[in-house]
């Protein structure tokens, strides 16, 4: 069975850091790959996705990832973090035609101001 | 525009009491539908999955069933609920083609304690 791994469980960043939170998957084929993201109290949405073409994708509030194939990973990166970034990311992995999302077990981000 | 809707929001039961906790999508048909449970540090956890009425995949054995009677709603269900049901319960919908394939749009979720 296909495994997402999220290697940083808690990572706190002061406001204006960077952040680069890691995410690799066992999968071996084609992929679809997501971040979501869940801020305090509010729905988990969609933060970006990749399904083909370029590997550096952006979303939403300045995030970015980088889909590395050879590395089976699709890490997500800010240049600089905010307070509002406080919340909980989780990576998801569909492989290719599949409709069932493996999650990541989630990294809980905290931004001191 | 499509919405999700899940009720109740909270709800406190005693062990061994029924449970049934309903979701439903507005603005879309035919959705493939998905309930998680969310544990602290755990990620979600995938409970059940439908591409259709009366169609139910479970993906982990347990006190738990889902039926989904119509096409936008989905049902999440026990005859008798254990301690260890305690949650964080989250549906959510996908499509199985265009331009939001595989997205996954979520609820509001349902605070499940069992006392």
């Amino acid at each position: 069975a296909q495994s997402v791994s999220q290697h940083n469980h808690h990572v706190i960043l002061s406001e204006a850091a960077s952040l680069e939170l890691g995410c690799n998957y066992s999968y071996g084929g084609t992929v679809n790959l997501f971040w979501y993201v869940q801020y305090p109290g509010q729905h988990l949405q969609l933060l970006l996705k990749y399904f083909s073409g370029d590997p550096l994708v952006k979303g939403i509030k300045g995030f970015e990832a980088e889909f590395i194939k050879s590395k089976f990973s699709f890490n997500l990166r800010k240049p600089s973090v905010q307070w509002s970034d406080t919340a909980e990311y989780f990576c998801a992995v569909n492989p290719g035609g599949s409709y069932i999302p493996t999650f990541g077990r989630g990294t809980s981000l905290i931004v001191h101001p | 525009s499509q919405t999700i809707h899940q009720w109740p929001a909270t709800l406190v039961q005693p062990v061994g009491s029924p449970l049934s906790l309903e979701c439903t999508v507005e603005g879309t048909s035919n959705p493939n539908l998905y309930w998680y449970r969310q544990a602290a540090g755990r990620g979600l956890q995938l409970l059940f999955y439908s591409v259709g009425i009366g169609q139910i995949s479970s993906e982990v054995p347990q006190n738990l069933s889902a039926s989904r009677p119509q096409d936008r709603q989905f049902i999440l269900s026990s005859k008798k609920l254990l301690l260890s049901d305690s949650g964080f319960y989250l549906c959510a919908w996908s499509v199985p083609r265009g331009q939001h394939y595989n997205e996954q749009f979520f609820g509001p979720g349902t605070r499940l304690t069992v006392l």
